[in-house]
C-alpha cells in the first residue's frame, strides 16, 4: 500500500499565486522527499527534509514536516506557468535499504 | 554524464510476449531500482539492486525479473506480458543505499500490452 498520500489530487491557480500541497504518511520515516514530474517525463528531485527538521527552503519552495501528525506540506510561492506539473512526496525509512515509497501525487496547473 | 538512460522509449507488445527494458547509468551508482507508474498514480517499486550481483523484490515484483551483472546496467525482463503490465516504467539510481541519498530518474519507457 502507498505510504504517502497527497492532497489535493489536483490544484489549479493563477500565475503569481502560491500553491500548497500536502502529504500524509503512515509509518515513522528517516526523511521525506518531494519530486516534480512534468508531463511525459521522469521525476526530478526537488527537496529532502529529514525527520529531525521542521522546515526547509529552496528558492521558491518551502517544505514543512510535522512528524507528530505524519504530514508534510510543499509550498510554491509566486507560481509560474512553468511550475505546471505533478508533485509527489516520497518517504524513506532507516530499514528499507534506501527504497522510496511514493504517494499518488498532486497535479498542479498554473494558468498564465 | 548522460545520467540514467532507458530504452526503448515506447513499446507495444502482444499478450504472452516477452521483452527486456534496458536501463543504464554512468554515475557509478551502486543503488538502482525499477518502478512502474499507472495513470493518475504514484510510483510503485518493482525490483531494486544495492550493487552488482545483488537484487531484491519491491512492492510489485510478480511477472518481472531483473539481474545486475554490472554496476552500470539493470535490465528489467517481462517474462510473459499481460495487459495489466501496461504502464510507464521508470529506472532510478542513487550513489548509496542510505536514506539520505537522492534518486535520479530516467525518462521512462511507455509499455502497451494488447
Amino acid at each position: 500500500s502507498q505510504q504517502g498520500e497527497e492532497d489535493p489530487q489536483a490544484l489549479s491557480i493563477q500565475e503569481g499565486e502560491n500553491a500548497t500541497m500536502n502529504c500524509s504518511y503512515k509509518t515513522s520515516i528517516n526523511n521525506l522527499q518531494w519530486y516534480r514530474q512534468n508531463s511525459g517525463r521522469g521525476l526530478v528531485h526537488l527537496i529532502l527534509i529529514r525527520s529531525n527538521e521542521r522546515e526547509k527552503h529552496s528558492g521558491r519552495l518551502r517544505v514543512t514536516l510535522d512528524t507528530s501528525k505524519k504530514s508534510s506540506s510543499l509550498l510554491i510561492t509566486a507560481s509560474r506557468a512553468a511550475d505546471t506539473a505533478s508533485y509527489f512526496c516520497a518517504t524513506r525509512t532507516n530499514t528499507n535499504a534506501g527504497k522510496s515509497t511514493f504517494g499518488d501525487g498532486t497535479t498542479l496547473t498554473v494558468k498564465p | 554524464n548522460a545520467g540514467v538512460t532507458q530504452t526503448p522509449k515506447f513499446q507495444v507488445l502482444k499478450t504472452g510476449q516477452s521483452m527486456t527494458l534496458q536501463c543504464a547509468q554512468d554515475m557509478n551508482h551502486e543503488y538502482m531500482s525499477w518502478y512502474r507508474q499507472d495513470p493518475g498514480m504514484g510510483l510503485r517499486l518493482i525490483h531494486y539492486s544495492v550493487g552488482a550481483g545483488i537484487t531484491d523484490q519491491g512492492e510489485v515484483p510478480n511477472g518481472y525479473n531483473v539481474s545486475r551483472s554490472t554496476t552500470e546496467d539493470f535490465p528489467l525482463r517481462l517474462l510473459s506480458a499481460a495487459p495489466s503490465q501496461t504502464s510507464v516504467y521508470f529506472c532510478a539510481s542513487s550513489s548509496g543505499t542510505g536514506p539520505q541519498e537522492t534518486q535520479y530518474f530516467g525518462p521512462g519507457t511507455r509499455l502497451l500490452v494488447l
